[in-house]
């Protein structure tokens, strides 16, 4: 059964404590992004990754890091640099950035900062 | 100005009805246009994308493109109570190095 998981569902954690947020795939997506839903707004582009070893800065990078050392994983870690980190995280992945078009999404996290 | 605008709703139509969603985009650039489902709570599914201008029927769902209005829409035809989410327009100029924008969404309601 291909898709992208995202574990956990919910997460809680204190202010000042780096967090990290979970992204596998099983499709052989070359091209792995993360995004940010808040209410209200559209997707945020945090970070995006064409291939292995390999990723970009999107719109809203800063207090955020990724890696890609596997191309079925691509984990988002939530600094304590992040100013406003409660937000709904959203993986995707397409087969190529050529097919940037057709993205999969995962189920997202819901983090919560207090 | 957003480059890519979409009326938040919230929209409720009876079931039966037929359901106009649009989204308006300021860059010419685009040329893919997507249309994305979801539900509270989940991540969107890719209902539907279109190349360029013109129409895309699948089943109950159509996607037409005005490049010239820089407009698009999705109607949705004998809408269901399970139709009832946010929909999700996107657009995307066709660049490797370019990223999707995506309108903020619309919800929609479908009455029984």
């Amino acid at each position: 059964d291909g898709g992208i998981t995202q574990s956990p569902k919910y997460l809680f954690r204190k202010e000042g404590q780096n967090v990290t947020l979970s992204c596998e795939q099983n499709l052989n997506h070359d091209a792995m992004y993360w995004y940010r839903q808040d209410p209200g707004q559209g997707l945020r582009l945090i970070y995006y990754s064409q291939i292995v070893n390999d990723f970009q800065k999107g719109d809203i990078a800063e207090g955020y890091s990724v890696s890609r050392e596997k191309k079925e994983s691509f984990p988002l870690t939530v600094t304590s640099a992040q100013k406003n980190p409660t937000a709904f995280y959203l993986c995707a992945s397409s087969p190529g950035t050529s097919t940037s078009y057709e993205q999969y999404f995962g189920p997202g996290t819901r983090l919560t900062v207090t | 100005q957003k480059e890519v605008e979409q009326d938040p709703g919230p929209l409720s139509v009876p079931e039966g009805a037929i359901v106009s969603l649009n989204c308006t985009y300021s860059n010419s650039a685009f040329q893919y246009f997507m249309w994305y489902r979801q539900y509270s709570r989940k991540g969107p599914e890719l209902l539907m994308y279109t190349y360029s201008s013109g129409n895309k029927e699948d089943g109950r769902f159509t996607a037409q493109v005005d490049k010239s209005s820089k407009y698009i829409s999705l109607f949705i035809r004998d809408s269901q109570p399970s139709d009832s989410a946010t929909y999700l327009c996107a657009m995307w100029p066709y660049s490797s190095a370019s990223k999707i924008i995506f309108g903020s969404g619309t919800r929609l309601s479908i009455r029984p």
